[in-house]
């Protein structure tokens, strides 16, 4: 029953380091998402995958770079992380279109950079 | 014009309100739309879909307006766990594959 799992849960990073966020879900599902949800605001899409082999910019990609490994897996790379990528970071997954939009969240990973 | 607004609140009522939050959309094709509920340092969970005029589930009822582009969230008899922020949300982006959020209406359930 694990559904979205994301890892790491929280990381420290200095400027200028670089790190990958893992994401897999186990639904089957053709979409994944990672957003990144800063203090006191709503969520912002930073990458999106229709399905596997695709992925799609959203409203803030800047900074960042995705990779669909395969259908259960999305993974999102800061290579020179800033203070500005300070932020809780969640990945989701959907099915695609109707009744199989609804999107299923990991836990999120909360990254701090100094 | 955003794609998704919603009013950020916060709205602080007594337990056994009612309250209604709005939506409003940019884009009239949208077929479906989504309330998601958060709570604090939590990830996002579905609370409704709402793929025609409206749905109802116990306590929630989420409506649909096409012509003025706006879904509605109304919540009865509020219960102190109602305290959490509400997402509004609407498929966005190429084919309408991807997930825009609202930035969120927090509600504060008071005793």
């Amino acid at each position: 029953n694990a559904g979205v799992t994301q890892t790491p849960k929280f990381q420290v990073l200095k400027t200028g380091q670089s790190m990958t966020l893992q994401c897999a879900q186990d639904m089957n599902h053709n979409s994944m998402y990672w957003y990144r949800q800063d203090p006191g605001m709503g969520l912002r899409l930073i990458y999106y995958s229709a399905s596997e082999g695709t992925t799609d910019k959203g409203e803030v990609p800047n900074g960042y770079n995705v990779s669909r490994l395969n259908k259960r897996e999305f993974s999102l790379r800061l290579e020179s992380a800033a203070p500005s990528q300070t932020s809780v970071y969640f990945c989701a997954s959907s099915g695609t279109g109707g009744m199989r939009s609804e999107a299923f969240f990991g836990q999120g990973t909360r990254l701090t950079v100094v | 014009r955003k794609e998704v607004e919603q009013d950020p609140g916060p709205f602080n009522v007594p337990e056994g309100a009612t309250v209604a939050f709005n939506c409003t959309y940019s884009n009239s094709a949208s077929q479906s739309f989504f309330w998601y509920r958060q709570d604090c340092r939590k990830e996002p969970k579905l609370l409704m879909s709402v793929y025609s005029s409206g749905n109802e589930d116990g306590r929630f009822t989420a409506q649909l307006n096409r012509a003025s582009q706006y879904i509605s969230l109304l919540i009865r008899d509020s219960k102190l766990s109602d305290s959490a922020t509400y997402l509004c949300v609407v498929p966005s982006g190429t084919g309408r594959r991807a997930l825009t959020f609202g930035s969120g209406t927090r509600l504060q359930v008071q005793p």
